[in-house]
């Protein structure tokens, strides 16, 4: 079955520190994966698509078959980024996340 | 309207009562999905639309969860005899198709059923 599998449930870091968002998927073809972002207070809202190979925000997140990892990483966290992530894999008709990382990023 | 619209915001209901939930998609976006977002759980997923159809219902926690999508539009969520395990934030979003395009959520509707 297809499956997203976010590890930590918290992360906290300092302001500057570097930051690593766990993410492992199970797929069988070609998985199609996302990071969604919800702000405090705020609508989910897409952060990045692996297809993009884009960096927002400072943050990238590659895809690694191999590992069937798409980890998403900060270099220098900043307290803006405080808030909950959520890794997601589309699979032929639905979307479906994990269960959700909370970052906080202390001053 | 420019994002996705979901009402009501809150609803607070008795055991054993029905509710509807209703969420107004981006115009023009065909792809429509129902999440459940519960302390813990992350983002349950419960159905998706694309058009009026929906290819999998796998997902509706029980036979009391029932959902609808007319004229491509408006979709509503129907919780009969709901039970205290219903309580939530139940959110849609919508897509202009399915596959590597940006789903857009709606702001949610939490449900307390006491």
């Amino acid at each position: 079955a297809q499956r997203v599998t976010q590890p930590e449930k918290l992360l906290s870091v300092f302001k500057g520190a570097p930051v690593e968002l766990k993410c492992n998927y199970s797929y069988s073809g070609s998985p199609e994966l996302f990071w969604y972002v919800q702000y405090s207070r705020q609508r989910l809202q897409l952060l990045l698509r692996h297809i993009s190979r884009e960096s927002i925000k400072g943050f990238t997140a590659d895809l690694n078959k191999g590992e069937t990892s798409f980890h998403l990483k900060k270099p220098f966290a900043q307290e803006e980024d405080s808030a909950m992530y959520y890794c997601a894999l589309y699979n032929t008709d639905k979307l479906i996340f994990g269960t959700g990382t909370r970052l906080q990023v202390f001053p | 309207g420019a994002g996705v619209s979901q009402s009501p915001s809150n609803k607070v209901t008795e055991k054993g009562k029905d509710v509807e939930l209703r969420c107004d998609p981006i115009s023009g976006h065909t792809a429509l999905y129902w999440y459940r977002q519960s302390l813990g759980q992350g983002l349950e997923f419960l159905i998706y639309f694309q058009g009026n159809s929906a290819p999998d219902k796998s997902g509706l926690p029980s036979d009391r969860f029932s959902a609808e999508r007319t004229g491509g539009s408006v979709s509503t969520l129907t919780i009969q005899r709901t039970q205290q395990e219903d309580s939530a934030v139940y959110l849609c979003a919508s897509s202009f198709r399915a596959s590597y395009t940006e789903a857009f959520f709606g702001q949610g509707t939490r449900l307390t059923v006491v």
